[in-house]
């Protein structure tokens, strides 16, 4: 079994101040874990995932994400907020590489006030 | 545009009516996903597709829920007699394999 708990449902930061969305996880495995961002009216896109590799993953748009198997956690960070990163973001964990169980997190609504 | 196309992208529907959807997958992906998002919730799987074969279902697909991928290519979503608690955002996904999915903007449908 699986689950994910983003812990915060809704973050809000001033605009070049740091982001912090956190994300703890349960699996019965070597997960995988992914971060998505969804924009309003758009699809899900990934922003990085973890799969087992290097622990500190970076992704796009200046995003990054530390595993920590001992605190079960993987949150997402980002140095300076940008407006166009107002969104809702997806914490996902994976039982392994490549399976197609995917769970999500309720998501975290990111807001940027200028 | 060769990413996940999903169509419609809105969908009103009287309650009892059935409706369609239809996902195109990004073409060389022989992997593909539905998962139903409701307000305020993180998208819920729902079934998986290699190639033609489905081969996983979760149990919120009822029976008035059907889909099918007829030649491997592009899948539909069929709901019968729709009820209000199936308004949702259905996603369409892709992957290569093994490969991260790749989502569709998706279509929302809202049961009247």
């Amino acid at each position: 079994a699986q689950s994910v708990t983003q812990l915060d449902s809704h973050v809000s930061v001033s605009e070049g101040t740091p982001v912090l969305l956190r994300c703890n996880y349960s699996s019965s495995y070597s997960p995988s874990l992914f971060w998505y961002v969804q924009h309003p009216n758009k699809g899900l896109q990934l922003l990085l995932k973890y799969t087992s590799a290097a622990t500190l993953v970076k992704g796009i748009n200046g995003f990054e994400a530390e595993f920590k198997k001992s605190e079960t956690s993987f949150h997402l960070t980002k140095p300076s907020a940008h407006m166009s990163d107002a969104a809702e973001y997806f914490c996902v964990v994976s039982p392994w590489a490549g399976s197609y169980q995917l769970t999500f997190g309720k998501g975290t609504k990111l807001s940027v006030i200028p | 545009d060769t990413g996940v196309s999903q169509n419609p992208r809105h969908k009103i529907t009287k309650r009892g009516q059935n409706v369609t959807f239809r996902c195109d997958p990004i073409s060389e992906h022989n992997r593909l996903y539905w998962y139903r998002q409701t307000l305020g919730q993180g998208p819920e799987f729902l079934t998986y597709f290699q190639n033609e074969a489905q081969l996983e279902k979760s149990r919120l697909l009822s029976d008035r829920f059907s889909a099918e991928r007829p030649k491997g290519s592009f899948s539909t979503l069929e709901i019968q007699r729709t009820e209000q608690g199936d308004s949702a955002m259905y996603l369409c996904a892709s992957s290569a394999g093994q490969g991260t999915n790749t989502f569709g903007s998706g279509t929302r449908l809202t049961v009247v």
